[in-house]
């Protein structure tokens, strides 16, 4: 099947510093979406990016949908304690279920 | 509006016993999907419901997985009988029949010994 393959696998960074992750593939993609998981909780929604060469921001968070298609990446700005979770790459693999594929996962940790 | 909620938050089992997991979907979403997260390993699908029918199964496992979401609300997992590799956090998610976005539910972890 599709796979995504996220690095790095895991950070650790001082507060207020800038953080970036990213996202492969061998297959195209016509949509790339970031998600992050609070401890406890199920992954949340934060960017969906539907066109190559897209970049979108939320917020400290800045997203690219590649131009070729096979890569995605999260940049977090002027990083808080509060975004300490794991963030999941994904993508929507259609053909009549539009099921997520996700990639393993960063898990970002914050020193104060 | 209530989030999509999942019931237990966790289960710990013996390996050969058997584990119901719930997932309420949020009002009004036609749409519910069950997805696996083994430790260290991406999200896997599951299935995918529309309403009451199975749209797609090919994320099962294998027989010992039984889900069923009769009335096209709630929907149920069953894994009987529990084998170790089963262990993992099982989340469920919801969308309404016109959009992509997928709600997830807190997940229930489940620990098989």
């Amino acid at each position: 099947g599709q796979q995504l393959n996220q690095s790095p696998q895991s950070m650790f960074i001082q507060e207020g510093e800038d953080v970036s992750m990213n996202c492969t593939s061998s297959s195209i993609f016509n949509t790339w979406l970031w998600y992050k998981q609070d401890p406890g909780e199920g992954p949340v929604l934060l960017i969906a990016l539907y066109k190559a060469g897209e970049l979108t921001s939320n917020g400290r968070l800045t997203a690219q949908f590649g131009t070729t298609r096979k890569d995605s990446f999260l940049n977090i700005s002027a990083s808080i304690p509060s975004d300490v979770g794991i963030y999941f790459c994904a993508s929507l693999q259609r053909g009549g279920s539009e099921k997520l594929v996700f990639g393993k996962g960063t898990k970002l940790t914050v020193n104060p | 509006e209530a989030g999509v909620t999942q019931f237990p938050s966790h289960s710990v089992i013996e390996k050969g016993q058997t584990v119901t997991l719930r997932c309420d979907p949020i009002s009004g979403h036609d749409n519910l999907y069950w997805y696996r997260r083994v430790m260290g390993k991406e999200i896997k699908f599951l299935l995918h419901f529309v309403k009451e029918s199975k749209q797609d199964e090919s994320g099962m496992p294998n027989n010992r997985f039984l889900a069923e979401r009769t009335g096209g609300t709630y929907s149920t997992l069953k894994v009987q009988p529990a084998e170790l590799e089963d262990s993992g956090v099982y989340f469920c998610a919801s969308s309404r029949i016109d959009t992509d976005t997928q709600y997830f539910g807190p997940g229930t972890r489940l620990t098989v010994l």
